[in-house]
């Protein structure tokens, strides 16, 4: 079955630093997500993407956040300035349609800011 | 300000104890109101997606119900294959699910 891969798994950073998270999404979806789940905490909303342009952002995703589809394949998420509240499971996750009924999620990138 | 609660936040069944999972919503118009599995260290996995009051799913041993205030996850028989937290996400809106805190399930063999 279709999957959506992230790497890596885990990330370790220094605060202030640049963080970049990867992800593929599955090949024939058209819609992309950011997630984030803080330990203890619920799934949040970060931002959606489609035909190459943010369709929806949550308060979280401020300027120090950013998303682009380098190419056909990859879908990325970038921190510039990592924070100590930054510290949480990333997820990754895609779907066929606008209408969102089915979210494919990925394994998640655990970030570690220190 | 939309919201989602679930109860119990945890709950231990012995296997084949039958037992029900809550979500009560408030939010300003419900456009989908949907189940998901998730195993630790692991992303959500889609179980059902719900949108108006009355409406049933059904899927191996799990059946989701929807009411205008509520949505039910009922558990007939389970296994310890069922451990795992359950999350309800609504959608209100364009394209973001609203996640709950989820019910951490544990089937005891």
């Amino acid at each position: 079955e279709p999957e959506v891969t992230q790497t890596p798994s885990h990330q370790v950073t220094q605060m202030g630093q640049e963080v970049i998270l990867r992800c593929v999404p599955i090949s024939n979806h058209l819609y992309f997500y950011w997630y984030r789940q803080i330990l203890g905490q619920k799934v949040e909303f970060l931002v959606s993407f489609y035909n190459n342009e943010i369709s929806e952002k949550s308060e979280i995703f401020d300027d120090q956040f950013s998303v682009e589809r380098p190419d056909g394949s990859n879908f990325t998420l970038k921190i510039r300035s990592t924070k100590l509240e930054d510290s949480a499971m990333y997820f990754c996750a895609s779907s066929e349609w606008a209408s969102n009924e089915k979210l494919f999620f990925g394994s998640g990138t655990q970030l570690s800011v220190l | 300000e939309d919201q989602v609660t679930q109860s119990p936040e945890a709950l231990r069944l012995q296997e084949g104890e039958s037992s029900s999972l809550n979500c009560s919503y408030t939010v300003s118009g419900l456009r989908g109101l949907f189940w998901y599995r998730q195993d630790p260290g692991k992303g959500p996995e889609f179980l059902f997606t719900l949108y108006s009051a009355g409406e049933e799913k059904e899927k191996e041993r799990l059946k989701a119900t929807l009411t205008k205030k509520e949505s039910f996850l009922h558990i007939t028989a389970p296994k310890p294959e069922d451990s795992a937290t359950y999350l309800c996400a609504v959608k209100t809106g364009a394209n973001n699910l609203f996640f709950g805190t989820g019910t951490r399930l544990t089937v005891i063999p």
